[in-house]
């Protein structure tokens, strides 16, 4: 079972930043969470990840709280391009990639 | 680059058929994995290659037959499925074995219809 819990949906004006939340509550001090999205009838791309600070990518923020219970992904400058099912994910090295349903944004013109 | 490629795009096959999807990738990468996707549900692992070695096997029924001939190709061989067997099919590959970790990249997918 995934070990995640995000929101079904979630809506984001075109030029606001999108702020996708996501709880995992249960993680274990050696787990990463990854982040990555999935636009409609194409393959998951991989966004970013982290294991307790925050990292930035030309894609993304990702904000982990202090005690990695909770994490959010943070587009700067939502496009309509960004609109898709976003997956967050927790793993440890030695654990295969568990997809949960994800939220499905929709950036709105 | 990032880049990993599938072939077809798109599958239609009977249920007496033998077919295969092809999967490449050219990073150096030496872990690849298949995934199954069904309509609005998530991707489900089906099978991890690891340095050209089968390493996990997510309990997938016979029918799927994965092989991976070197490195860079992997492919999975389709024999007498069912129509239930229709999905979108995920390839990907990573740096190193799902033990390591770090992210895996996907191919846009083989849409398999079996009528």
């Amino acid at each position: 079972d995934a070990k995640t819990t995000q929101p079904p949906s979630m809506d984001c004006a075109e030029g606001r930043a999108a702020n996708l939340p996501c709880n995992h509550s249960t993680i274990s001090g050696n787990e990463y969470v990854y982040w990555y999205r999935q636009i409609h009838s194409q393959g998951p791309q991989y966004i970013i990840h982290g294991l307790k600070n925050n990292e930035t990518n030309e894609m993304a923020s990702l904000i982990i709280t202090e005690d990695r219970k909770s994490s959010t992904l943070i587009l700067p400058h939502a496009t309509l391009r960004d609109t898709a099912v976003y997956y967050c994910i927790v793993r440890n090295r030695d654990d295969k990639i568990i997809f949960g349903k994800g939220t499905r944004l929709h950036i709105l013109p | 680059d990032t880049e990993v490629t599938q072939t077809p795009k798109h599958l239609v096959m009977g249920m007496t058929n033998k077919k295969s999807l092809k999967c490449e990738q050219h990073m150096g990468h030496r872990a690849m994995y298949w995934y199954k996707q069904k309509a609005k549900k998530p991707p489900e692992l089906m099978f991890v290659y690891s340095y050209e070695k089968l390493s996990i096997n997510e309990s997938v029924p016979s029918r799927f037959s994965p092989e991976c001939p070197n490195s860079s190709l992997l492919n999975l061989h389709l024999h007498a499925l069912q129509p239930e067997d229709s999905a979108l099919y995920l390839c990907a590959s990573s740096q190193e074995s799902v033990g390591r970790g770090g992210p895996q990249y996907f191919g846009a997918g083989t849409r398999l219809s079996v009528l």
